[in-house]
């Protein structure tokens, strides 16, 4: 099992434009998470998702948007990049809710 | 003050020393996350528990649900132990959300 991965692992974007951070796990998990970790600072929930077709806010969820439409693939939607969008996102995976599986992470930076 | 917080916020020790960092929290619990973030980034769950102990390798983690207190023992460390690990709870009326801790920078001298 390759568990949780994520693409890009690294992406310069310029202010207002847009782009879509990828991640695919393949352990059957229902839910999926996207968090944003600001440098030096602990994980923030951005979307989450209980199933294909049902996703919902976290504690961040401004400026940002999900689709879940197979259980498979969690794709996080940057639409208009702000500078205060640099931030490292990381998706995470977990069966009914217990114990989390994350991936490696996405390196971002808005100029 | 927050719903979960770690003691201590840096540790600094020597390799072979026995490690302690706690978690205390206020909240009403089903269960306790322990990860570890390796200097890379890179997130990985070390142990979910919701009572006694549990031990994998050199790492054992228990939790006091009366007292709301969890800690996460490390015995020989080793400077490849050096991370940053995060508590994270499972509150016992939410199915998905968990209330991060933020987390203890441990560093292992050789």
């Amino acid at each position: 099992n390759a568990g949780v991965t994520q693409t890009p692992k690294f992406r310069i974007l310029k202010i207002g434009q847009s782009m879509t951070l990828q991640c695919t796990q393949d352990m059957n998990h229902n839910y999926m998470y996207w968090y944003r970790q600001d440098p030096g600072m602990g994980l923030k929930l951005i979307y989450y998702s209980v199933g294909a077709g049902i996703t919902d806010k976290g504690e961040v969820p401004n400026g940002y948007n999900v689709s879940r439409s197979t259980t498979e693939d969690f794709p996080l939607r940057l639409e208009l990049a702000a500078p205060s969008q640099t931030s490292v996102y990381f998706c995470a995976s977990s069966l009914e809710g217990y114990e989390q599986y994350f991936g490696p992470g996405t390196r971002l930076t808005v100029t | 003050k927050n719903e979960v917080e770690q003691s201590p916020q840096n540790l600094t020790a020597q390799e072979g020393e026995f490690i302690t960092i706690n978690c205390s929290y206020s909240v009403g619990i089903s269960a306790l996350h322990w990860l570890q973030q390796h200097p890379g980034g890179g997130i990985v769950s070390l142990f979910m528990l919701s009572s006694g102990k549990k031990k994998h390798g050199r790492l054992i983690a228990t939790i006091n649900i009366q007292e709301k207190h969890s800690s996460l023992h490390i015995t020989a460390s080793h400077p490849r132990d050096s991370a940053v690990y995060i508590c994270a709870v499972k509150p016992g009326d939410s199915n998905y959300q968990l209330i991060w801790g933020a987390g203890t920078k441990l560093i292992i001298k050789p």
